[in-house]
């Protein structure tokens, strides 16, 4: 399976909100999307599961939804500690990542 | 608390094999399955298989099938990932992740990544 296509950069200043994509084909975009950031030199982190959930300790400035095909990560209230690069991900029978976008805070 | 730690970085020859351990604490290691997923230098993440550490049952991408052998010793809390028929494009870092049997098909613990480099 192919990857899920992500924008490869997005860039906001401190405050404002940023939103990536994640398009698949029909089949590629389930229920099962989840989001990972990862700072350079570091393991992935998990910041969003089930499209919309957060894990404990990830702030709510983090937000997921999903809207036909493609899922989307939004991040409010921009901060410098949030500059990473964001991977999505779905399950689709298989696992399959997204290409991955770098996020980047004026 | 949950930590998995991964073995340190291999340098193999093209065609060798390279077996990567992944140890597991601060939980019950055969209540998760265990994910490998892999990176190669500055591109995305590539999901490759998981092991069931309960059974022993494991699953791969057809990429890897053939190639990737995913093996545990419960014993040690201990999951391992091996790769056959190196070749230059199999030079990565690779991660080992636990599934969240909450949720499932998240990946919500990561190990520290191993890097592995394929060169003659």
């Amino acid at each position: 399976q192919s990857a899920l296509t992500q924008p490869r950069s997005v860039s906001g200043s401190p405050g404002q909100s940023v939103t990536i994509s994640c398009t698949g084909t029909s089949s590629d975009v389930g229920d099962h999307v989840s989001w990972y950031q990862q700072h350079p030199g570091k393991a992935p982190k998990l910041m969003i599961y089930d499209v919309s959930k957060r894990p404990s300790g990830v702030p709510d400035r983090f937000s997921g939804s999903k809207s036909g095909n493609t899922a989307s990560l939004t991040i409010s209230g921009l901060q410098a500690e949030d500059e990473a690069d964001y991977f999505c991900c779905s399950f689709i029978g298989r696992y399959v990542f997204g290409t991955g976008t770098e996020v980047t805070v004026l | 608390q949950v930590r998995l730690v991964q073995s340190g970085a291999e340098v193999k020859k093209p065609e060798a094999s390279v077996r990567v351990s992944c140890k597991a604490s601060g939980y019950i290691f055969t209540a998760n399955y265990i994910h490998w997923v892999r990176q190669a230098p500055g591109q995305g993440l590539e999901w490759m298989g998981w092991i069931n550490p309960r059974n022993g049952g494991t699953d791969s991408a057809q990429k890897f099938q053939g190639r990737v052998t995913m093996t545990r010793d419960t014993s040690i809390s201990t999951a391992y990932m091996e790769l056959s028929g190196l070749r230059s494009d199999d030079t990565a870092v690779y991660y080992c992740s636990r599934e969240d049997n909450n949720s499932w098909k998240n990946f919500d613990f990561w190990g520290q990544g191993t890097l592995v480099t394929v060169s003659s």
